[in-house]
């Protein structure tokens, strides 16, 4: 158990939809970290929050947000869903934003969009 | 942050000594080399990390070249529960952590 918890486990949606992910990191981990992986793909980085400020930002569509909270949880925010946004969505935390880091990964959100 | 590049796949016979290859040639003095793996669809776990130095930890063997244009994680005495796709990531000070596409390490019985 990596400290890190995703809720939900499991999402099935519509086309259209909105849903929201939320990640608890592990306590007193400042970093959190957003993936995606699709079926058979690797990790896309999607962004990087630290201490509630956004610090740097991947490949993440404009239909996809985040944001991280006063209490450190993030959430992942999907809006206007299509079908290849079905993934495994990772959240990873880290306690602090200085080289070396160590990310500690949850056990992810696996979305189908249908 | 410096582009990594893994063979695609490996095999490794179980007891023996799985040898996982990463180029980095582009690095640059401050950047650090990271290995991750993931088990099947579980969150990806973090197994050693590197700047100039070999590095060992009681999951593996870490060793860079010493131009540091490329390393080696070493599994001393693969087992099944090692099958895995193994990451290589070179991470400055971005914080992007990009992961790659990885090698599947298959450990044979």
């Amino acid at each position: 158990d990596s400290g890190v918890t995703q809720t939900p486990k499991h999402l099935i949606t519509a086309t259209g939809q909105r849903v929201t992910l939320r990640c608890s990191p592990r306590s007193g981990d400042l970093s959190v970290y957003w993936y995606q992986q699709s079926l058979d793909q690797g990790l896309q980085f999607l962004i990087h929050y630290y201490n509630g400020e956004e610090r740097a930002k991947g490949n993440i569509l404009e239909r996809f947000s985040a944001q991280q909270f006063p209490d450190l949880h993030s959430e992942l925010n999907l809006s206007s869903l299509e079908l290849g946004d079905s993934a495994l969505y990772f959240c990873a935390s880290s306690p602090r934003q200085a080289l070396p880091e160590k990310l500690f990964f949850g056990s992810g959100t696996q979305l189908s969009v249908l | 942050d410096a582009k990594t590049t893994q063979p695609p796949s490996m095999d490794c016979a179980e007891g023996r000594a799985a040898n996982l290859p990463c180029n980095h040639s582009t690095i640059s003095g401050n950047e650090y080399v990271y290995w991750y793996r993931q088990i099947h669809s579980q969150g990806p776990q973090y197994i050693i990390h590197g700047l100039k130095n070999n590095e060992t930890n009681e999951m593996a063997s870490l060793i860079i070249t010493e131009d540091r244009k490329s390393s080696t994680l070493i599994l001393p005495h693969a087992t099944l529960r090692d099958t895995a796709v193994y990451y290589c990531i070179v991470l400055s000070g971005t914080y992007k952590y990009i992961f790659g596409t990885g090698t599947r390490l298959k450990v044979l019985a």
